[in-house]
């Protein structure tokens, strides 16, 4: 039974498409989180959503739109996809705020 | 500015053949480290959590430590299933949860 699963796997595109990531989790955890992995392995986190609030917001462009209709979901919309937006994508969650965190399998995004 | 710096980049050993990974950050404040591995087209798995300098939490043939600048993952009589990569990453007093750039270690049989 899969804890943090997010959709999808894989996601090709072409640049100026918008997509977006599906994120859910079953841990019955209150805090959900968005990271971006990049080319060098190098995982930074995007954003913190703390029981349907937005409680971390780093430096990433406003293309990128969070949205939490609940607290077992965290979904990720993209705007105007450029070809820099390539990476993992990995949605994690957390009973609380820096806590340990259990993480999804990642999405692959590709902007050809 | 909080950093976190894990070396070296990569580390190859023969299976048995034990050795440590540093993860150290700049000393502004600390709540807790973590370690994670991941594994090729996966997520980061959650290994220890350290909170305090002198604090040690092992799991197999895995020991993680901690000091007040920097913590070690020492790996004990390695085998070629704990290849992967480790990731350290430190919530600092400010809030701030900054992964470093990760260790990439391969076990050869």
């Amino acid at each position: 039974d899969t804890a943090v699963s997010q959709t999808p796997k894989y996601l090709v595109t072409q640049m100026g498409n918008d997509k977006s990531i599906k994120c859910e989790q079953n841990l019955g955890h209150d805090t959900m989180y968005w990271y971006k992995q990049d080319s060098k392995k190098f995982l930074k986190i995007m954003f913190s959503y703390n029981n349907k609030e937005l409680i971390i917001n780093e430096t990433v462009p406003n293309r990128f739109s969070p949205k939490s209709p609940d607290k077992a979901h965290l979904n990720l919309h993209i705007n105007s996809l450029e070809l820099g937006d390539s990476a993992v994508y990995f949605c994690a969650s957390s009973q609380v705020v820096g806590d340990e965190a259990f993480f999804g399998q990642g999405t692959r995004l590709t902007v050809v | 500015e909080d950093q976190v710096t894990q070396s070296p980049e990569a580390l190859r050993l023969q299976e048995g053949e034990s050795s440590s990974l540093n993860c150290s950050y700049t000393v502004s404040g600390l709540r807790g480290l973590f370690w994670y591995r991941q594994d090729p087209g996966k997520g980061p798995e959650f290994l220890f959590t350290l909170y305090s300098a002198g604090e040690e939490k092992e799991k197999e043939r895995l020991k993680a430590t901690l000091t007040k600048k920097e913590s070690f993952l020492h790996i004990t009589a390695p085998k070629p299933e704990d290849s992967a990569t480790y990731l350290c990453a430190v919530l600092f007093n400010t809030g701030k949860l900054i992964f470093g750039q990760g260790t990439t270690l391969q076990v050869k049989p």
